[in-house]
């Protein structure tokens, strides 16, 4: 079964500084990766993907990731952080195996704080 | 920018009675789903929607849900009798293909806050 981890309920980072937030992932197949982000009262924003190719994925808002298959992960970075990139952040997954497959599954998110 | 749009954005209700909670997907878009967050919890899967039919459900999206698109345009998810442990956030969703497409993610609506009292 297809299942996402994301270990940090919380992380906090000071404004400027480069942040990470973590997400492993298990599934049988190829994964099909994703990040959203959440801002208060508001929907689900995606922020990036992971199909195939480059390891490094550019996303939104100065947002990236790295899939790493040996060690399964897909954590998201960014150089320097903002203020405004407080939120909750959720990395989902889908199985890449099956092609009629059509739900993602998400991880518990994870909430940035930046500090001025 | 196109936007998935839901409504209302909060719906308060007494246990027992039955919710239709509304969406309207982007216009192009083909494939439609329900999730649902409890307070406090993970974003959960409930239903996948696509010509007209469920095309996959999971184990909470019982016999008291059902989804319909009434009109070409509107997307619903109706709880005939609600229970407290209903009470969540419901996003609902739509895609341009298939999420196996290698070029297609889904966009998610703001989200109806519903409360089961």
């Amino acid at each position: 079964a297809q299942s996402v981890a994301q270990p940090e309920d919380q992380v906090n980072v000071a404004e400027g500084n480069p942040l990470t937030v973590k997400c492993t992932y298990s599934v049988s197949g190829n994964p099909y990766l994703f990040w959203y982000v959440q801002y208060p009262n508001r929907g689900l924003q995606f922020l990036l993907k992971y199909i195939t190719g480059d390891n490094l994925v550019k996303g939104s808002y100065g947002f990236e990731a790295e899939f790493n298959k040996s060690q399964t992960s897909f954590h998201l970075k960014k150089p320097s952080a903002l203020v405004s990139d407080s939120a909750l952040y959720f990395c989902a997954v889908r199985d890449g195996r099956y092609s009629s497959a059509s739900k993602i599954i998400f991880g518990s998110g994870t909430r940035l704080s930046i500090r001025p | 920018e196109p936007e998935v749009t839901q409504t209302p954005s909060h719906q308060v209700t007494q246990m027992g009675q039955e919710v239709i909670l509304r969406c309207v997907p982007i216009s192009n878009h083909l494939y439609f789903y329900w999730y649902r967050q409890i307070l406090g919890q993970k974003v959960e899967f409930l239903v996948s929607f696509y010509n007209n039919e469920i095309s996959e459900k999971s184990e909470i999206f019982d016999d008291q849900f059902s989804v319909e698109r009434p009109d070409g345009s509107n997307f619903t998810l109706k709880i005939r009798s609600t229970k407290l442990e209903d009470s969540a956030m419901y996003f609902c969703a739509s895609s341009e293909a298939i999420l196996s497409s290698s070029n297609t993610e889904a966009f998610f609506g703001q989200g109806t806050r519903l409360t089961v009292v």
